[in-house]
């Protein structure tokens, strides 16, 4: 059974501070996509890493994949509340357009 | 351009029917992919349809099935609804690019069976 796992499922983090999230799979995959959720809406994409070693950054998030070990990992540098949601990593290891989605990392930065 | 749209936003059914739940994918989009979001949980994969055909099928009974038209639109149709069925639905549409394959949401259908 493919498994995604995601840790920790909760976080809570004073602005300014640095963290990273895990995203742990069971099976090949060398696509993982990362993508944040506000209460009451849609996912919205974040991160798309389609090879090992693959590194993105966009403002304060920084995400990496290493498909050796199958697993990414979402860093967050000197959170601000605008960051507060819910992070989850997705697997692709089938013919495409088939996610496999992780538990979900809700995430609260405290003024 | 308009992104994934989803219909009806909200909908209350009773234990036992049947609902019908649509999307139109972003133009140009040829694959439309649902999801069931549980609360409190990641999106589970239910189907993925390409060119009108079934491509994917989750872990999910008998009692859902899903269609798409030959514009691209899509319908997931749960018949003899449960209590577990409540969920946010989730409709997803994409492109083949290069290697990949990136998926855009649309805002959902909040279901609540009572």
């Amino acid at each position: 059974e493919l498994k995604v796992e995601q840790n920790p499922l909760f976080l809570s983090m004073q602005e300014g501070k640095n963290y990273t999230i895990y995203c742990n799979y069971s099976t090949t995959s060398d696509r993982l996509y990362w993508y944040r959720q506000d209460p009451g809406k849609s996912l919205e994409s974040l991160f798309v890493l389609l090879s090992n070693g693959a590194v993105k950054q966009e403002g304060r998030l920084m995400a990496s994949l290493d498909t050796k070990a199958r697993l990414s990992t979402l860093h967050i540098t000197a959170a601000v509340h605008d960051l507060s949601a819910t992070y989850f990593c997705a697997v692709d290891p089938y013919t495409g357009n088939q996610f496999y989605f992780g538990t979900g990392t809700s995430l609260t930065v405290i003024p | 351009d308009a992104g994934v749209t989803q219909s009806p936003t909200h909908l209350i059914k009773t234990r036992g029917q049947h609902v019908t739940l649509r999307c139109s994918p972003i133009s140009g989009h040829k694959s439309v992919s649902w999801y069931q979001q549980v609360l409190g949980q990641g999106p589970q994969f239910i189907f993925q349809y390409y060119e009108k055909e079934e491509r994917g099928r989750g872990n999910f009974p008998d009692r859902f099935s899903a269609r798409q038209f030959p514009n691209y639109s899509s319908e997931l149709n749960v018949n003899a609804l449960l209590l577990g069925d409540s969920a946010l639905y989730l409709c997803a549409s994409s492109w083949v690019a290069v290697n990949f394959y990136e998926q855009y949401f649309g805002p959902g259908t909040r279901l609540t069976v009572t």
